[in-house]
């Protein structure tokens, strides 16, 4: 069975530019989520989607952004890009609001690895 | 509000002797709680959880990790160490509201192991 994958691995991208990142679930997984591991600030939950809909918002800008596929892929857009923006995000599936006692299971992918210059 | 704690940063230990990895919780509710695993430049990797069915949690590689409520500790054990098992180790939390379903993450437990 194929796991979370996302993609870039990595990418460069100066300040004030969009950076958009993608990733696909496990299949029959529904619900995607977004995590960013920043030096020094550790592992930070940013989103959640589940049916096409955003369901929770961690303590994060506007500028970060996303959406999600009717496939249940995901793409997260960060706009007008900032120095601390630079991180490992990661990204996750799960079953979604109906999947019994498994749905708090989250599986992780490889992350993208985002730099800011 | 829900929280974990490790307690250590950093723990080293020689191949072939016993890994413990501190945690403890602090959750208004029943908790649900993880144990993942990060190798170098890699994803995370669940290793181990606890959903009230047992106090006594048995994981992938060998680990794992007992709930003790008296205490609010969930430390991840391994009777002998492997150099493989050389990473991160980060103990989560998740938010029992199902409407919610952030994990929150301790700020981990980097283990070195020793030839």
């Amino acid at each position: 069975e194929a796991g979370v994958t996302q993609s870039p691995t990595h990418l460069i991208k100066t300040r004030g530019q969009q950076a958009t990142l993608r990733c696909s679930p496990i299949s029959g997984h529904t619900s995607v989520y977004w995590y960013q591991q920043a030096l020094g600030l550790g592992l930070q939950f940013l989103l959640w989607y589940d049916e096409g809909e955003e369901r929770n918002r961690g303590n994060f800008p506007p500028r970060f952004s996303g959406r999600q596929f009717p496939n249940y892929s995901s793409e997260l857009n960060v706009n007008a890009l900032e120095l601390e923006d630079s991180a490992l995000y990661l990204c996750a599936s799960s079953f979604g609001l109906a999947g019994g006692p498994r749905y708090n299971e989250q599986f992780f992918g490889p992350g993208t690895r985002l730099t800011v210059l | 509000a829900q929280s974990v704690t490790q307690l250590d940063s950093h723990v080293s230990v020689s191949e072939g002797t016993p890994v413990l990895l501190r945690c403890n919780y602090s959750s208004s509710y029943s908790p649900s709680l993880f144990w993942y695993v990060q190798h170098p430049n890699k994803g995370l990797q669940l290793l181990l959880k606890y959903t009230s069915a047992a106090t006594l949690v048995k994981g992938i590689n060998g680990f794992e990790a007992e709930f003790k409520k008296s205490e609010t500790s969930f430390h991840l054990t391994k009777p002998s160490a492997h150099m493989s098992d050389a990473a991160e180790y980060f103990c989560v939390v998740s938010d029992p509201d199902t409407g919610r379903r952030a994990l929150t993450f301790g700020s981990g437990t980097r283990l070195q192991v020793q030839p």
